[in-house]
């Protein structure tokens, strides 16, 4: 099984607030990913990053940020939330990977934000 | 990056074989193909990849003909708890991954 801790499950907050969602992972693995997904609907790549001070943005813009100063978190951050960031937000990470295991990506359980 | 088609949805019920086929028409030398199960609010769990001919582990196989164009997710007697989406990725090694839409295979009693 793999380690990646995401916190909180579930967030409920109003328009205006700053929120930071956390992401972990123990396994030493280089990349990391966020993707935003609403319910029953595509996961779509927010950000990326190929390691320590590496930050890209992913396939859907998005205003949130990210940052990464350690291997092993990778905060996302959102100014200011409204209520169009209300999502399902989860962390990824991946290693090269060995022989035929080929960037295979770990997902943390995810938050639920909802802004109101 | 190669696109994927596979079917939006499918139903079966417990105890039987279930097969999801993907197409990959313009799937590249170095590609792999990669499936991963996904459970309502939670993240994707890779189930199994392959780069051709045929893989199997404990909980699918995956098959891939001779020119890869297509591959096909085998999962044997399935059960309830097997309901979920099932998405198929086609990537290069350490690549972003495009997921789509998936399969949401819905297994009745």
């Amino acid at each position: 099984e793999a380690d990646i801790y995401q916190t909180p499950r579930y967030l409920v907050i109003g328009t205006g607030k700053k929120i930071t969602l956390e992401c972990s992972q123990t396994m030493g693995h280089d990349k990391m990913y966020w993707y935003q997904q609403d319910p029953g609907m595509e996961l779509h790549l927010i950000h990326y990053s190929y390691g320590v001070n590496s930050t890209e943005k992913g396939d859907l813009s998005s205003e949130s940020t990210v940052s990464r100063i350690r291997t092993e978190h990778f905060p996302l951050t959102l100014e200011s939330a409204r209520p169009s960031h209300t999502s399902q937000y989860l962390c990824a990470s991946s290693s090269p990977g060995q022989g035929m295991s080929k960037n295979i990506q770990y997902f943390g359980a995810g938050t639920r934000l909802s802004v109101l | 990056l190669a696109k994927t088609t596979q079917p939006i949805s499918m139903d079966s019920y417990e105890g039987q074989e279930v097969n999801i086929t993907c197409s990959h028409n313009n799937i590249a030398t170095n590609d792999y193909i990669t499936w991963y199960q996904q459970f309502p609010s939670q993240g994707p769990r890779f189930i199994i990849q392959g780069y051709k001919t045929k893989v199997t582990n404990e909980v699918a196989s995956l098959f891939i003909p001779a020119d890869r164009k297509s591959s096909t997710l085998s999962l044997p007697r399935v059960s309830l708890s097997d309901t979920a989406v099932y998405y198929c990725l086609v990537e290069k090694g350490y690549s972003t991954l495009t997921f789509g839409k998936g399969t949401m295979l819905l297994v009745s009693p």
